[in-house]
């Protein structure tokens, strides 16, 4: 089955600077990767997604980016505010209407 | 539109009890998967229920179970509960079968297993 790997597992950045967060899948059939944000109590919440079509997808601060060859997709947060302080999951489908999730990045936007 | 909708959203058993969980998806949306999320496993993939068909099931035990009604809301079921079933259970709605449509997520009922 699908396998996806997040780092890293916490990342701290000082408000203004940009963040980062890389995720590897196996399946290479996998053609959908959204990326949620789950702030502390609350629901996660989708906040972007690519299609293998694509290599890239922006919106306004987010952007994400993906490698079909190396199957590696990435979340790039620019400009961040203490807002964007959350656990971020990115997810991939499993060909089986499916998605098999990353273990979760915390990010910590010191302000 | 109302949002996904979970309830109870706290629930304390005792293990060898059994526990069903609700959901109510958005209104017009068909397709409800359900997640167990905790912070070891994070977030795992159950089963998906489509036109009160289980379409898609993860790898948990025979324990746990559900459906769907024809209204769409969708019930889970986990029977002789162990410790090791204590998290949260998400449970996410989207219009139809593509994954590709958006996932929007409930805000989980918390299980503590005692």
């Amino acid at each position: 089955g699908e396998n996806v790997e997040q780092h890293p597992s916490t990342l701290s950045v000082q408000e203004g600077d940009s963040a980062v967060i890389k995720c590897t899948y196996s399946d290479s059939a996998s053609n959908y990767f959204p990326w949620y944000k789950q702030e502390l109590g609350k629901r996660p919440q989708l906040i972007i997604d690519i299609r293998s079509n694509v290599g890239e997808k922006k919106d306004q601060r987010i952007a994400v980016t993906l490698n079909k060859t190396a199957k590696h997709f990435s979340l790039h947060i620019t400009e961040t505010q203490p807002e964007d302080s959350a656990v971020y999951f990115c997810a991939a489908d499993t060909g089986r209407r499916a998605l098999t999730f990353g273990s979760g990045t915390r990010l910590q936007v010191q302000p | 539109k109302a949002g996904v909708t979970q309830t109870p959203r706290y629930l304390i058993k005792t293990r060898g009890q059994q526990v069903t969980l609700s959901c109510s998806p958005i209104s017009g949306h068909r397709s409800v998967s359900w997640y167990q999320q905790t912070p070891g496993q994070g977030l795992q993939f159950l089963f998906e229920y489509f036109s009160e068909t289980q379409r898609n099931k993860g790898n948990f035990p025979g324990r746990f179970s559900g459906r769907q009604f024809s209204n769409s809301r969708s019930e889970m079921n986990v029977s002789t509960l162990e410790l090791g079933d204590s998290a949260l259970y998400l449970c996410a709605s989207r219009t139809g079968p593509p994954i590709t449509d958006t996932q929007y997520f409930g805000p989980g009922t918390r299980l503590t297993v005692l």
